[in-house]
């Protein structure tokens, strides 16, 4: 019963072309989504949100898209860089209740 | 400032004995949350504390699991006893407001159990 669902575990990308990575909910009551960050041997990170009311958020090279009808969200690194390497988990969250974490894809920036 | 500490970060085992992992929030935070990685399910959550007081445990995986947090500064996750299934890295977080929508991790503790 997994709510959020990452489909890729990894992704390469070309050092400057766009990075988009997918993630599907099933729950329709999720009302904030989130981007997590996580390099080696560290803890995630928070990268970026956005609330289920908007559309899109934008943070220098990140772009959160949110689409309800379709239940997807997506982030967009456009340039990547090899510091983006790392890997990069979905949450969401119904408010008042637990954040819910994909699996995780791994991108790796290739120079 | 430090952020969430975790110990150990390494912890190597035989199945059958006891686990203790380690964690002291950022201070002034009032929610703690213990999650597992693992590469199939990902991020789990097993529990999580607002104020000392645990709110949701429906997240630990059986009975044996425990955790506690006997103070606003330290929390405990304990397997007793080990399973070979039970390894994998265990993060703790921790957020400033009731509704986590941003958690600050721990640099995670890897277990493995033989």
């Amino acid at each position: 019963d997994q709510q959020v669902k990452q489909n890729s575990p990894s992704l390469s990308v070309q050092e400057g072309r766009i990075s988009i990575l997918n993630c599907d909910y099933t729950n329709s009551m999720f009302d904030y989504f989130l981007w997590y960050k996580k390099y080696p041997a560290e803890g995630p990170t928070f990268l970026i949100s956005i609330s289920s009311i908007k559309d899109k958020n934008e943070d220098g090279r990140f772009t959160v898209f949110l689409n309800k009808s379709a239940k997807h969200l997506s982030l967009h690194i456009v340039p990547s860089q090899p510091g983006d390497s790392a890997v990069y988990f979905c949450a969401a969250i119904r408010s008042g209740q637990k954040l819910v974490f994909g699996q995780g894809t791994r991108l790796t920036i290739n120079p | 400032d430090a952020g969430v500490i975790q110990s150990p970060r390494h912890e190597v085992t035989e199945m059958g004995q006891e686990v203790t992992l380690r964690c002291k929030p950022i201070s002034g935070h009032n929610s703690l949350f213990w999650y597992r990685q693992t590469m199939m399910r990902g991020l789990e959550l097993l529990i999580y504390f607002n104020n000392n007081v645990p709110i949701d445990d429906s997240g630990m995986p059986e009975d044996r699991f425990s955790a506690k947090m006997p103070n606003a500064s330290f929390s405990t996750l304990k397997i007793q006893p080990s399973e070979p299934r039970d390894s994998a890295v265990y993060f703790c977080a921790s957020s400033p407001l009731w509704v986590s929508y941003e958690q600050y991790f721990g640099p995670g503790t890897r277990l493995t159990v033989t």
